[in-house]
């Protein structure tokens, strides 16, 4: 069964900390992606990556970094957790050209208090 | 600048109805078409989809049409079913554009 899972469900951090979330793809995609859904603002793409190394912006990146060093692995960083960065966040990820259908992890809820 | 639009953040049906939901684009440059299912806490997930080259998709209780002169398409569920209750997100790529670009999403709720 192919999956997308991302490391953490929930996560409580405070104002400032850096914070890792973590996702992990078992079905050799090129392609990988971090979203952030928000209630009344639907699913908002922050960063995406089409292969090892490479990265490039989404809608709102501000605030956000990522890491892709295995193709496999996904990596979005939060350099330091801001209070209007509380949100579910999801990794998703398919293949190689134009977009299709997209394989979502099951989120993680982040809290910055 | 919203490129696909829901319209309808909510939409109520009885068990055994039809349910139809509603997107519409503004990018000319979408050719495919996707619906996701989403339940609380966990991912999205792949409901159906379809290409600009066809006008209706099925499977199952499941039909997408498009109207690309109008830049719409709307999703019909037939019967509607208590476990159809979930936000349903209306997607659109375009080209060699890696991206979906996903809409706001409607809540979808089948009573019983």
């Amino acid at each position: 069964d192919v999956k997308v899972t991302q490391s953490s469900r929930y996560l409580v951090k405070r104002t400032g900390e850096k914070v890792f979330l973590e996702c992990v793809q078992d079905m050799d995609h090129e392609n990988m992606f971090w979203y952030r859904q928000d209630p009344g603002l639907g699913l908002r793409l922050i960063y995406f990556s089409y292969d090892v190394k490479m990265k490039e912006k989404g809608d709102i990146p501000e605030g956000y970094s990522v890491s892709r060093e295995k193709k496999e692995r996904f990596s979005l960083i939060l350099e330091s957790a801001s209070t209007n960065q509380t949100s579910m966040y999801l990794c998703a990820s398919n293949k190689q050209g134009p977009a299709g259908e997209l394989f979502f992890g099951e989120g993680s809820r982040l809290t910055v208090l | 600048d919203q490129q696909v639009k829901q319209n309808s953040p909510s939409l109520s049906v009885q068990e055994g109805r039809i349910s139809i939901l509603n997107c519409d684009y503004t990018n000319s440059m979408f050719d495919y078409f996707l619906w996701y299912k989403k339940y609380p806490a966990e991912g999205p997930t792949f409901l159906i989809s379809i290409s600009s080259i066809k006008d209706k998709n099925e499977d199952g209780r499941f039909t997408v049409f498009l109207n690309k002169s109008a830049k719409h398409l709307s999703l019909h569920i037939v019967p509607s079913q208590p476990g159809d209750s979930a936000v349903y997100f209306c997607a659109a790529s375009g080209g060699s554009n890696y991206k979906l670009t996903f809409g706001k999403g409607t809540l979808l709720t089948v009573n019983p």
